[in-house]
């Protein structure tokens, strides 16, 4: 069983739509929750992080956590072509071990 | 612009060749990265420093040896490489090991193994 699983896409959306982005982790002592933003050919981008359950807004981003159903989710309002991207849920234990990069999920924000 | 520089962004190397990639990074993180990344995978780590020490070391063959010379810096050292080891490397920093802080990236070194 993979740790973290996202769907690899492509999640292909209209500009101006938003885009919802998918995470799931199978260990429960999960403690922080990462989204990264990679282009093609470039490295891996900090979008956002979230530890406690609920929304986190950052701008057109939100990020939801749900700890009781293992989910991490990150939302794009008013999608542009320029957020088309890959996008890599990582995932840090409690014991502090390392990130657990999912195998991330394309975006293509059509115009 | 990252706060993580890695040099060079480029290299192409014979498979008999020796060199070394490099790292910096000036936000005081004492916990420093290294990973592989494949097209169209995630990145998959290498090697962990904690306060310049190897932490770990996720069973990379002796071809890539890693050091730490000082808290900002970390190296990578490549000799006898093969063309599966063509990839992007990523250096990456965080505030600690055990914080839940994120990790922050380098712009990667292109290598290319001929």
């Amino acid at each position: 069983q993979k740790e973290v699983e996202q769907n690899s896409g492509p999640l292909s959306v209209p500009e101006g739509a938003i885009a919802s982005l998918n995470c799931t982790y199978s260990d429960r002592g999960s403690q922080s929750f990462f989204w990264y933003r990679q282009y093609s050919g470039k490295s891996p981008e900090l979008i956002m992080f979230i530890y406690s359950n609920g929304d986190k807004e950052d701008g057109r981003f939100t990020a939801q956590l749900n700890k009781a159903s293992q989910y991490v989710s990150l939302l794009i309002r008013d999608s542009q072509p320029s957020d088309s991207a890959t996008y890599l849920c990582a995932v840090n234990t409690w014991y502090g071990q390392n990130f657990v990069f999912g195998p991330g999920t394309r975006l293509s924000v059509l115009p | 612009d990252t706060e993580v520089t890695q040099t060079p962004k480029h290299l192409v190397m014979g498979m008999t060749n020796k060199k070394s990639l490099k790292c910096e990074q000036h936000m005081g993180h004492r916990a420093m990265y290294w990973y592989k990344q494949k097209a169209k995978k995630p990145p998959e780590l290498m090697f962990v420093y904690s306060y310049e020490k190897l932490s770990i070391n996720e069973s990379v063959p002796s071809r890539f040896s890693p050091e730490c010379p000082n808290s900002s810096l970390l190296n990578l050292h490549l000799h006898a490489l093969q063309p599966e080891d063509s990839a992007l490397y990523l250096c990456a920093s965080s505030q600690d090991r055990n914080s839940n802080q994120p990790q922050h990236f380098g712009d990667g070194t292109r290598l290319s193994i001929l």
